[in-house]
């Protein structure tokens, strides 16, 4: 079982939509999750990360943690064509300062 | 302004050849950290610093290594016997001082690596 794991995608919403990214991890000690949006060729941008269970809304951007699940997601509500990237989940380990990446979910709004 | 700077952001190896990948912040971050990234793939971990004269492997450090001489600055150098060396390279920061509640990493722009 991978660490961190996400569905590859690609997701399509219309634009004006809510978007779902979804992200599970192996480890129940993990204690901080982290999205970043990776546009084609750029580096990954950090948009948020959460250490308590619940929602951390910013923006058009929620995040939510459920640690009884083992699951983190990422909302992004009225999608525009310019979010249309990869959304990279991290978790960090218990214990470590390193983060662990997930493949990435490819997002793609439509106009 | 600070930030994390990468060098340089393309780089072409010929076989055989070792390449120095330079990063340099001034964030005063203490932990600095290089991953790669194939296409379509995540990020791997090749090697993490937490503090001056200190660093540790990452999962893939096999064919590389690195020097943390400095607080600024960790080189990530390409050996010869990395096999397969075409990635995107980057680096990445962050503080130390939250390392039981998470470290908010951030990342340079990225090199480019293409073995030619």
């Amino acid at each position: 079982q991978k660490e961190v794991e996400q569905n590859s995608g690609p997701l399509s919403v219309p634009e004006g939509a809510i978007a779902s990214l979804n992200c599970t991890y192996s480890d129940r000690g993990s204690q901080s999750f982290f999205w970043y949006r990776q546009y084609s060729g750029k580096s990954p941008e950090l948009i948020m990360f959460i250490y308590s269970n619940g929602d951390k809304e910013d923006g058009r951007f929620t995040a939510q943690l459920n640690k009884a699940s083992q699951y983190v997601s990422l909302l992004i509500r009225d999608s525009q064509p310019s979010d249309s990237a990869t959304y990279l989940c991290a978790v960090n380990l218990a214990g470590f300062q390193k983060l662990v990446f997930g493949t990435g979910t490819r997002l793609l709004v439509s106009p | 302004d600070g930030g994390i700077t990468q060098s340089p952001k393309y780089l072409f190896r010929k076989e055989g050849q070792n390449v120095t990948l330079s990063c340099e912040q001034n964030l005063n971050h203490d932990a600095m950290y290089w991953y790669r990234q194939d296409p379509g793939q995540g990020l791997r971990l090749i090697y993490y610093s937490q503090i001056v004269n200190d660093f540790q492997k990452g999962d893939i450090a096999e064919g590389y290594s690195v020097s943390r001489e400095k607080k600024e600055s960790f080189p990530l150098t390409v050996t010869s016997a990395q096999q397969n060396p075409t990635a995107f390279y980057l680096c990445a920061s962050s503080t130390r001082d939250r390392a039981l509640s998470g470290n908010t990493i951030y990342f340079g722009e990225g090199s480019w690596l293409t073995v030619v």
